[in-house]
């Protein structure tokens, strides 16, 4: 059975600083690797996505995620952080003979002070 | 642009009590989901659908019941509420996938309380 891990449930991190938050993904075949986000009280965005090709995938809001094979991970990244990325956000695994079913994280919380 | 429409927002129920969360979405998507979201556990697939007049459970059907008469509607129900169904509940509409990686439309969540 597929799973994906979000080892960080909260991260706390000063506007302007970078941000990395990690995923951990377990699938036999080759998976479709999503990454989520939710603003207090709203349903979930797509940052971005990734199939197959260059595993550096360029999202939505600045982000980007690598995706890494051989460590069965798909962090997500941002630069510089804006108040506005305080959310939560999920990594998300489906695979290619199931259709649209997700397997999500546990998500993991994001704080941005000032 | 209406997307993927959800009611209630919220909702209390007592044990016992039936109900039905009901979803609706205007972009002529053939699939459509239903997830609960649990502190922690991220979300979890309860039942989804390829299309109108086909269902199938996902990981945590036990307690709900869905159908699908129209493309549009895909309203999820519980028979007996049980606190154990305290959640968020989001439901998510996409084009088909069936070959997968289609980006999913979220609702905006019915939040419910079963005492």
């Amino acid at each position: 059975a597929q799973s994906v891990t979000q080892p960080d449930i909260h991260i706390t991190v000063s506007e302007g600083a970078s941000l990395e938050l990690r995923c951990n993904y377990s699938y036999g075949a080759t998976p479709y690797l999503f990454w989520y986000v939710q603003s207090p009280g709203q349903g979930l965005q797509l940052l971005l996505k990734y199939f197959s090709g260059d595993t550096l995938v360029q999202g939505i809001k600045g982000f980007e995620a690598e995706f890494k094979r051989s460590q069965s991970s798909f962090n997500l990244r941002k630069p510089s952080v804006h108040w506005s990325d305080a959310a939560e956000y999920f990594c998300a695994v489906g695979a290619v003979a199931a259709g649209n079913k997700l397997t999500f994280g546990g998500g993991t919380r994001v704080l941005v002070k000032p | 642009n209406a997307g993927v429409t959800q009611t209630p927002k919220f909702q209390v129920l007592k044990t016992g009590q039936s109900m039905t969360l009901q979803c609706a979405q205007d972009m002529n998507h053939e699939y459509m989901s239903w997830y609960r979201q649990d502190p922690g556990m991220g979300l979890r697939l309860i039942h989804y659908s390829v299309g109108a007049g086909i269902t199938d459970q996902g990981e945590v059907p036990n307690g709900y019941n869905v159908s699908r008469s129209t493309t549009e509607d895909f309203p999820l129900r519980l028979l007996s509420a049980a606190p154990s169904q305290t959640s968020v509940y989001f439901c998510a509409s996409s084009y088909s996938g069936q070959g997968g990686g289609e980006k999913l439309f979220f609702g905006s969540g019915t939040q419910l309380s079963v005492l």
